[in-house]
C-alpha cells in the first residue's frame, strides 16, 4: 500500500536560519508531489507541485523553494526564513491522473 | 478561475444536532473533482468524499450525507446526529481538468464545534 511519509512534525526556527522539509511516499512510482502551506489555522495553498523528478511549478511566488531529487522524494526549502513563512506545512501525492490526492501528517512550522 | 467558497467560518452545535456545511464552487471546467476532508486538532488532512462532475447522485456514508447540485454548484455535507468526535475544521474541494496541472483548490474551511 501506498504511504506518504513528511519530518519534522513540528519545528521553531530562528529568523535569518535555513529551512529543509522533506517528504517521501512509498508504494508508488512516478506520483505528482505538492506542497501545501496553512497560515494562521486557516485557508490551504498550494505553493509547488511536481510531476517528475527536477520538474517543480511555483504557484506562489515567495522565500521559499522546493526539489524533487528523487522520484518520490519532494524537499521543501528556503535559504532564509522569514516570520511570515510561519504556518502549518503539508506535503501530498496523487496518481498521475491527479484524481486522488493523500496528505501526509504536516510540519508545523514557527518562526522566531 | 476556480473558486471554492465555504460561507461558514464556524458553527456551533449541541450534540445529537444535524449540522450542514455549505459549499459553492466556481469553474469553467466541464470535467471537474469535488472533495470533502476532515482536519482534526491533530492536523492531518482526512480524506471524506471524492465526487466528479457527471455524477449527481447523493451519497450517504453512515451519519453523513453529500448533496451536489450542478444548477446551484454548490456540494453541501450533511452530518445528522452530530457527536463530539465531529470537532473539526472541514474544506472542500476543487480540482478542474482545465486549468494548472496539480491545482486542488481548497475553500477557507468551517470549523464545526460540537458541544457535549
Amino acid at each position: 500500500s501506498q504511504t506518504i511519509h513528511q519530518w519534522p512534525a513540528t519545528l521553531v526556527q530562528p529568523v535569518g536560519s535555513p529551512l529543509s522539509l522533506e517528504c517521501t511516499v512509498e508504494g508508488t512510482s512516478n506520483p505528482n508531489l505538492y506542497w501545501y502551506r496553512q497560515a494562521a489555522g486557516r485557508g490551504l495553498q498550494l505553493l509547488f507541485y511536481s510531476v517528475g523528478i527536477g520538474q517543480i511549478s511555483s504557484e506562489v511566488p515567495q522565500n521559499l523553494s522546493a526539489s524533487r531529487p528523487q522520484d518520490r522524494q519532494f524537499i521543501l526549502s528556503s535559504k532564509k526564513l522569514l516570520l511570515s513563512d510561519s504556518g502549518f506545512y503539508l506535503c501530498a501525492w496523487s496518481a498521475g491522473t491527479g484524481i486522488g490526492y493523500t496528505f501526509g501528517s504536516g510540519t508545523r512550522l514557527t518562526v522566531v | 478561475a476556480q473558486k471554492v467558497t465555504q460561507a461558514q467560518t464556524e458553527i456551533s452545535v449541541v450534540e445529537k444536532e444535524d449540522v450542514t456545511l455549505d459549499c459553492v464552487y466556481e469553474t469553467r471546467d466541464t470535467t471537474y473533482y469535488l472533495f470533502w476532508y476532515k482536519q482534526p486538532p491533530s492536523g492531518e488532512l482526512v480524506f471524506l468524499i471524492r465526487r466528479n462532475s457527471f455524477d449527481e447522485q447523493n451519497e450517504i456514508s453512515g451519519r453523513y450525507s453529500w448533496n451536489f447540485q450542478k444548477s446551484t454548484s454548490s456540494f453541501n455535507f450533511t452530518i445528522t446526529a452530530s457527536q463530539v468526535v465531529d470537532s473539526a475544521v472541514y474544506f472542500c474541494a476543487l480540482r478542474g481538468f482545465g486549468g494548472s496541472q496539480g491545482n486542488l483548490i481548497f475553500g477557507k474551511g468551517t470549523k464545526l464545534s460540537v458541544k457535549p
